[in-house]
């Protein structure tokens, strides 16, 4: 799987959208852009993935460059309970070894009022 | 979304017994599982992958005779620390993927082992 690159910490204003940047310049065409969430002491929590166009839900926003070279993770409005570790992860989707996901060290977001 | 549920939460024992850490699926069927190890301050390390009806495979430098895994249903997974020591307190998570397309995954709460 593709290594990625994210800062160790940003801070956001509470009510601000918060842009985590994530780079993963050796993605492989059949890997997709994982994200996934850690609030202190509970499992990750799934955020939102894309293969190369840009996604939404009713979590986030996810961007990617047209090279697929790193991507951009948005959180609209941040709230305080949007603190949390955020994992970005390449990998190919499914199958069961494919499905392992191998976590870096993320970036650790922190909202403040 | 699907949820998937760890027991006991946290768990204090002595120096030398086992402890047994269950990873359950309550609404959908997880032929595979995946069991991480963190310590604090750390990021999730991927310790073995279990698979329902045959053996796990462990990451390498896990000793698979410590960490016992055993599948035993489309919905059950556990995870048997060994003649735990000190040095296994963790916090232990597992995960099961939901199958179809790019499937994310699901993972449990979390079990704080502490061995005194």
């Amino acid at each position: 799987d593709a290594k990625t690159t994210q800062p160790t910490s940003m801070d956001c204003a509470e009510g601000r959208a918060a842009n985590l940047p994530c780079n993963h310049s050796t993605i492989s065409g059949n890997e997709y852009v994982y994200w996934y969430r850690q609030i202190h002491s509970q499992g990750p929590q799934y955020i939102i993935h894309g293969l190369k166009n840009n996604e939404t839900n009713e979590m986030a926003s996810l961007i990617i460059t047209e090279d697929r070279k790193s991507s951009t993770l948005i959180l609209p409005h941040a709230t305080l309970r949007d603190t949390a570790v955020y994992y970005c992860i390449v990998r190919v989707a499914g199958g069961n070894q494919g499905g392992k996901l191998i976590f870096g060290q993320g970036t650790e977001l922190s909202v403040k009022p | 979304g699907a949820v998937v549920s760890q027991h006991p939460s946290w768990v204090i024992c002595k120096s030398g017994t086992s402890v047994k850490i269950e990873c359950r699926s309550l609404d959908f069927q997880a032929t595979t599982m995946f069991w991480y190890r963190q310590f604090p301050k750390q990021s999730l390390m991927l310790m073995a992958t279990s698979n329902e009806g045959s053996k796990a495979t462990y990451e390498q430098g896990v000793e698979k005779d410590k960490f016992l895994i055993n599948h035993a249903s489309l919905t059950l997974s556990t995870l048997t620390v060994t003649s735990a020591h000190p040095e296994d307190s963790s916090f232990y998570i597992c995960s099961a993927p939901l199958a179809g397309g790019p499937n994310e995954q699901f993972f449990g709460p979390g079990t704080r082992l502490t061995v005194l």
